[in-house]
């Protein structure tokens, strides 16, 4: 099993619509989970890191189920520019090393 | 505040030569990690350090080599190269990864080095 599994997609939405993704991870002692979105050809960059209780960042929601080992992101009222590649990551290996999922590749239609 | 500054940007080398990806880093960070993401792929740790005179193998070590003499600097090396090693290599910081609930945990990424082996 992977360290850290993602859903490829692609996801092609509407404008205006609600998408979300998640993201499983194996190691039960992962201590930190992050978001981070990658625009084509560019550097991933950090959208939101995750904590336990969850947190939201205006359109944007991430949350972590620990019981399940998956942090999800959900993204409202979709904008064309949202369309990017979305990475998740987690901590792993004595807290030292993060760990990146494949991403998903989300495309917002017009 | 450059933050984490990588050269060059793109490099073309022929099978068997070799060279040295830079990378530094001005935020004072302890943990640094260089990372390959092939086409449609995801990033792929190859080594990482936890601080100055401290290295580790990630996933996928063959074929390279680095060292960190100094807190700001984390070269990465190739020395014999293949076209197997023609990716956009990253390079990372971050001040804290493990801290959970805390700030400061994010990792933060120089522009990439584009690299084909021919």
């Amino acid at each position: 099993r992977k360290e850290v599994e993602q859903d490829p997609g692609p996801f092609n939405v509407p404008e205006g619509a609600t998408v979300a993704f998640n993201c499983t991870y194996s190691n039960s002692a992962s201590q930190s989970f992050f978001w981070y979105r990658q625009d084509c050809r560019k550097e991933p960059k950090l959208l939101m890191s995750v904590y336990s209780s969850g947190n939201e960042d205006g359109r944007f929601t991430a949350q972590l189920n620990r019981a399940s080992q998956y942090i999800s992101l959900l993204i409202r009222d979709s904008k064309l520019s949202d369309s990017a590649t979305y990475l998740c990551a987690v901590n792993s290996g004595g807290y030292q090393k993060v760990t990146f999922g494949i991403g998903t590749k989300l495309q917002v239609i017009p | 505040n450059a933050g984490v500054t990588q050269t060059p940007k793109f490099r073309i080398l022929k099978i068997g030569q070799s060279m040295t990806l830079q990378c530094t880093q001005d935020m004072n960070h302890n943990y640094m990690y260089w990372y390959r993401q092939d086409p449609g792929m995801g990033l792929k740790l190859i080594y990482y350090s936890v601080g100055a005179g401290i290295t580790d193998k990630g996933e996928v070590p063959n074929g390279y080599n680095v060292s960190r003499s100094t807190t700001e600097d984390f070269p990465l090396r190739l020395e014999l190269a293949a076209p197997s090693q023609t990716s956009v290599y990253f390079c990372a910081s971050a001040l804290n990864p493990g801290a959970e609930g805390k700030r400061n945990t994010e990792a933060f990424f120089g522009q990439g080095t584009r690299l084909t082996v021919v």
